[in-house]
This record gives C-alpha cells, structure tokens and sequence, in this order.
C-alpha cells in the first residue's frame, strides 16, 4: 500500500497570512499515461463531510476559492493556502488516487 | 444538484451485520465508480471499497476484506455496502463518495455505525 504522510499535523495561521501543508507519498503517484500526479486535497469543516478542493495534485475543483492551490509532483506534494480567512478553520487531508487502497494522509488540523 | 444519502447505521454488536445503503440522484448513477470511505470518531479519513460503474469490478481495503460486500443496483440508483462480523474497530460514520477524474468530487453526509456490546 502506499503510504501518505501529512505534516505539520496542526498549524496555527493569523488571518490573511500563508498556510502550507505537505504531503509524501512512500511512491510515485504519477500516472505516465497522462503525465498526472493522482494527488487529492480536501477540507473537512468541523461536523461536515469532506470537501474536494483539488485533484491532479494542482487542478482546483469548481467554486474551490483561487487561495487554495496545490503544487508538486512525484512524491512531495503541497497544499498552499494564500491568505487564510476564518472560513477555512479546517482539517486537510491529502490522498493518493494512483493505485487501491486509495489511501489518505493522517490530516492537518488548520486554525487561527 | 447531485445528491448522496446514506443510511442503515446503528448499533449492532460485535460480530453482527449491518446493510448499508446510499441512494443518489442527481447524475447518471450508471456511468459512475463509487466509494465507502469511513471515519472513527476523532480519526482520519480511512478508504473501504470501489466498485465499477456496471458492477463488474471491486476492490477493498485489507482491514475489511472478506467482511465487507461492496455492491450497486443501477436500476435504482443505490449503492450498498454490507458489513459483517463487525468488531470494535468498524465503528465509523461511513460516507458514500462518487469518483470523478479518481478523485472523490461528492460525499454524503454519512451513516454512524456503532459496534459495540
């Protein structure tokens, strides 16, 4: 299986200041056939379902704000949020659409 | 406006069965891979199972394989997800995912299955 692992586990940002989570993977996660990273990050709000934000390591889902952006390739990967709002108080989890399991890191906790 | 409901949780003992189902609606059902993904209470996100749009093809986290049946009937819009022999460790809020470009694009809002005596 292959194994994601998050860091920082939670981090605590001030408000309209930068926030950046990172991803390994313990293999490659790119898919040769259409050179794409199979990288997912979603955001889960406090009571709420999980939230697709990005997918292909860097494409942004529809209505995901343009603060949320996602960079890397390989295995290192990394979540960068621009300017932090209240709204984005949150656990992030990164996952690995390469190979089953599809495997999920252990989450970051995001709060102000 | 797509749409996943689950239901069919509860509180079951260890070693019981639970059915599972999610009725979706708001896309072509048919022509989607589904997932289960479940959540421990104040734990991580842990991937369960896949199934192919036409059913032909599953695949299933180790932790649960040969405990769980993941399966879908297209002609109602359902997936289901049958759990048996269930131990302390299944007890979750288990989520119904549609798959889109093999990442997971909709969840519903989650069944609580608590297993315990």
């Amino acid at each position: 299986d292959i194994v994601m692992t998050q860091s920082p586990d939670s981090l605590a940002v001030s408000l309209g200041e930068r926030a950046t989570i990172n991803c390994k993977s313990s293999q490659s996660v790119l898919y040769s056939s259409n050179n794409k990273n199979c990288l997912a990050w979603y955001q889960q709000k406090p009571g709420q379902s999980p939230k697709l934000l990005i997918y292909w390591a860097s494409t942004r889902e529809s209505g995901v704000p343009d603060r949320f952006s996602g960079s890397g390739s390989g295995t290192d990967f990394t979540l960068t949020i621009s300017s932090l709002q209240a709204e984005d108080v949150a656990f992030y989890y990164c996952q690995q659409h390469y190979t089953t399991p599809f495997t999920f890191g252990g989450g970051t906790k995001v709060e102000i | 406006e797509v749409q996943l409901v689950e239901s069919g949780g509860g509180l079951v003992q260890p070693g019981g069965s639970l059915r599972l189902s999610c009725a979706a609606s708001g896309f072509t059902f048919s022509r989607y891979w589904m997932h289960w993904v479940r959540q421990a209470p104040g734990k991580g996100l842990v991937w369960v199972s896949r199934i192919k749009s036409d059913g032909s093809s599953t695949h299933y986290a180790d932790s649960v394989k040969g405990r769980i049946t993941i399966s879908r009937d297209n002609a109602k819009n359902t997936l289901y997800l049958q759990t048996n022999s269930l131990r302390d460790e299944d007890t979750a809020v288990y989520y119904c995912v549609r798959e889109n470009n093999w990442s997971l694009d909709y969840w519903g809002q989650g069944t609580l299955v608590t297993v315990s005596s």
